[in-house]
């Protein structure tokens, strides 16, 4: 069965410092990557999603994720994060050609203004 | 709506009994999801709506958990005989269905607390 990985549960940062969130995923065929937040009290959102080319996709509010297959890694970067940013996120994974997504446990993120 | 709306937003009931979970989907989206998210984890599948069927009910725990959506729009999750263990919040997420894997958009989720 895949599974999807967040080894980081909890993250605490001040403002303005870099964020690295990783993903792992354990399907070794096609496979299509997301990222999800849910800010305090709202609900789940897409934050950016990787289907095929361009390795590094963009997302909103400056988020940015890097596929790299042969680490079945798909990680979530932002350069210098703010207070707004605080929130869960949740790295998601499709199998080729499934509707179905498997949700990694999510990573709770604190930022300090 | 503009959202998918679910209700209630919290149920408290007791061990042993009925309770139903509604979901209304984005108008036009032809494909629903419900999920079940435990305190600390991420969103688990329980079954896939395609139209009025269930394409996929493979993440149902067990037989006490149904799901309908007769006219392809709104949606019950029901759960008989509640155990404390069914205690989660329930999501329900919906898309457009015109092709696997795309953006799905979620609800705020039912609270359910079984005691």
């Amino acid at each position: 069965a895949q599974s999807v990985s967040q080894h980081n549960h909890h993250v605490i940062l001040s403002e303005a410092a870099s964020l690295e969130l990783g993903c792992n995923y354990s399907y070794g065929g096609t496979v299509n990557l997301f990222w999800y937040v849910q800010y305090p009290g709202q609900h789940l959102q897409l934050l950016l999603k990787y289907f095929s080319g361009d390795p590094l996709v963009k997302g909103i509010k400056g988020f940015e994720a890097e596929f790299i297959k042969s680490k079945f890694s798909f990680n979530l970067r932002k350069p210098s994060v703010q207070w707004s940013d605080t929130a869960e996120y949740f790295c998601a994974a499709f199998r080729g050609g499934s509707y179905i997504p498997t949700f990694g446990r999510g990573t709770s993120l604190i930022v300090h203004p | 709506g503009a959202g998918v709306s679910q209700t209630p937003s919290n149920k408290v009931t007791e061990k042993g009994k009925y309770v139903e979970l509604r979901c209304d989907p984005i108008s036009g989206h032809t494909a629903l999801y419900w999920y079940r998210q435990s305190l600390g984890q991420g969103p688990e599948f329980l079954i896939y709506f395609q139209g009025t069927g269930a394409a996929d009910d493979s993440g149902l725990p067990n037989d006490r958990f149904f799901a309908v959506r007769p006219e392809g729009s709104v949606s019950t999750l029901k759960i008989q005989r509640t155990e404390r263990g069914d205690s989660a919040v329930y999501l329900c997420a919906s898309s457009f269905g015109d092709r696997d894997q795309e953006t799905q958009y979620f609800g705020p989720g039912t609270r359910l607390l079984v005691l």
